[in-house]
């Protein structure tokens, strides 16, 4: 596609269970990041995927969250034993990898409500 | 530590100028960009400067950089309807990152 899309974008789950979020970035960009934004705040970093080099997990907020990236394409973000404080809108960017100005384009995000 | 501050709303009428104001700590970055989002979409980069820079111009939009104070702002000229949104302020972290701000809503009322 032309840009990046996620699916799905609206996703309520029952505090408990487990989730998954999918990011497909832009074709040929081989940088993706996802992140968090709650209401009020700024984005808060998550995970950031570089072609083959090991990703940075820093910003995961715990051991619940995980992500992959199979093939150096489509990331899957997943939450296990979600709890309320997950609701947030997941938002997942790619961008091209060059050093210097990395301008990262944005999916439209998933909304996640834990109830 | 990486913080950026920006005030979370502003009221403008349709044709004034907008200005809006970022605070950041970091000074190695090397870039600062100004995002917009819109309802129900992810951000979208709407202009970036330089950190050798003091002023940059495009069209409709003006961004100064005061790097000694760490402040940058974006000016948004003939403010319109569709200006309406929410825009977050992001510095560079190293090589890859990027800390934005909470996001200022600007409301564009006629």
């Amino acid at each position: 596609g032309a840009g990046v899309s996620q699916s799905p974008s609206n996703k309520v789950t029952e505090k408990g269970k487990d989730v998954e979020l999918r990011c497909d970035p832009i074709s040929g960009h081989t940088a993706l990041y996802w992140y968090r934004q709650s209401l009020g705040q700024g984005l808060e970093f998550l995970i950031y995927f570089q072609g083959n080099s090991a990703p940075d997990k820093s910003g995961l907020p715990s051991d619940r969250f995980s992500a992959e990236r199979t093939g150096g394409s489509v990331s899957t973000l997943t939450i296990q034993r979600t709890q309320q404080e997950d609701s947030a809108v997941y938002l997942c960017a790619s961008s091209s990898g060059l050093a210097g100005l990395y301008e990262q384009y944005f999916g439209p995000g998933t909304r996640l409500t834990v109830t | 530590g990486e913080d950026v501050e920006q005030s979370l709303f502003l009221s403008v009428r349709e044709g004034d100028s907008s200005v809006i104001n970022c605070t950041y700590t970091d000074s190695s970055s090397t870039y600062l960009y100004w995002y917009k989002q819109e309802p129900g979409a992810g951000l979208q980069l709407l202009t970036y400067i330089f950190s050798n820079m003091d002023m940059k111009q495009d069209q409709r939009l003006t961004v100064l950089l005061n790097k000694k104070d760490k402040h940058l702002s974006l000016r948004i000229a003939d403010t319109q309807t569709g200006d309406s949104a929410i825009y977050f302020c992001a510095e560079s972290i190293g090589d890859y990152k990027l800390s934005f701000g909470a996001g200022t809503t600007v409301t564009v009322r006629a």
